[in-house]
């Protein structure tokens, strides 16, 4: 595998479920995000992580939970989502700014979302 | 907050045209990221700038990096069927700063 993977690419889950997205990134990277893009609206910053440890959170509802184990890995955890949730989420990695002034965020392909 | 404004929002070409397209934001940025994104995929990086004035090309891609540094553009040469999708402009004032995105510019393009 190369570059960013997500799994699911396409999730279709209930308001009362429980369920967790997966990126993981291939570039040896130390700074990963979660976007949301919705149709005919800017992407969205949501969560940052950065050497592991959670830097920014853009006043996100707690029902969307994030998880960084490792540089390599980070999910999103999602319970109790609302119909107007659903929209692409996409993951991105770069290197940590303080150590690189080169520092492009490198996007997974993303997963479909559909809240029902 | 910043705001990137890009333009045109949706381009409609024949192959084999060229097409321009920027962003303009009212403050300044230290460097400007191009992405093009397929549906139902991530966007894809394309070309980055990051001095005031640079020009960078990536094959029949072109883009520049305004010199007052609140704009770019990108350009496309000899527009081919592959070329469709949504173009973004993103800026960042400095590397620890977050991305910020313009709206995107949809090409559809006529064989």
């Amino acid at each position: 595998e190369t570059g960013v993977t997500q799994t699911p690419r396409h999730l279709v889950m209930g308001m009362t479920n429980k369920k967790s997205l997966k990126c993981e990134q291939h570039l040896g990277h130390n700074a990963m995000y979660w976007y949301k893009q919705s149709a005919k609206k800017p992407l969205e910053l949501m969560f940052v992580y950065s050497l592991e440890e959670r830097v920014e959170n853009n006043s996100v509802p707690s029902r969307f939970s994030p998880e960084c184990p490792n540089s390599s890995h980070l999910f999103l955890h999602l319970h109790t989502l609302q119909p107007e949730d659903s929209a692409l989420y996409l993951c991105a990695s770069s290197q940590e700014p303080a150590y690189s002034s080169y520092n492009e965020q490198f996007f997974g392909p993303g997963t479909r979302l559909t809240v029902l | 907050g910043q705001q990137l404004n890009q333009s045109p929002q949706s381009m409609f070409i024949q192959e084999g045209e060229d097409v321009s397209m920027n962003c303009t934001s009212s403050s300044i940025f230290n460097t400007w990221l191009w992405y093009k994104q397929d549906p139902g995929e991530g966007p894809v990086l394309l070309i980055a700038l990051y001095k005031a004035g640079e020009l960078t090309s990536n094959g029949r891609l072109t883009a520049q990096f305004g010199i007052t540094r609140k704009d770019s553009f990108l350009n496309i040469s000899a527009s081919i069927p592959s070329d469709v999708g949504i173009y973004f402009c993103a800026g960042q004032l400095g590397g620890a700063q977050k991305l910020v995105f313009g709206q995107g510019t949809r090409l559809t393009i006529n064989p």
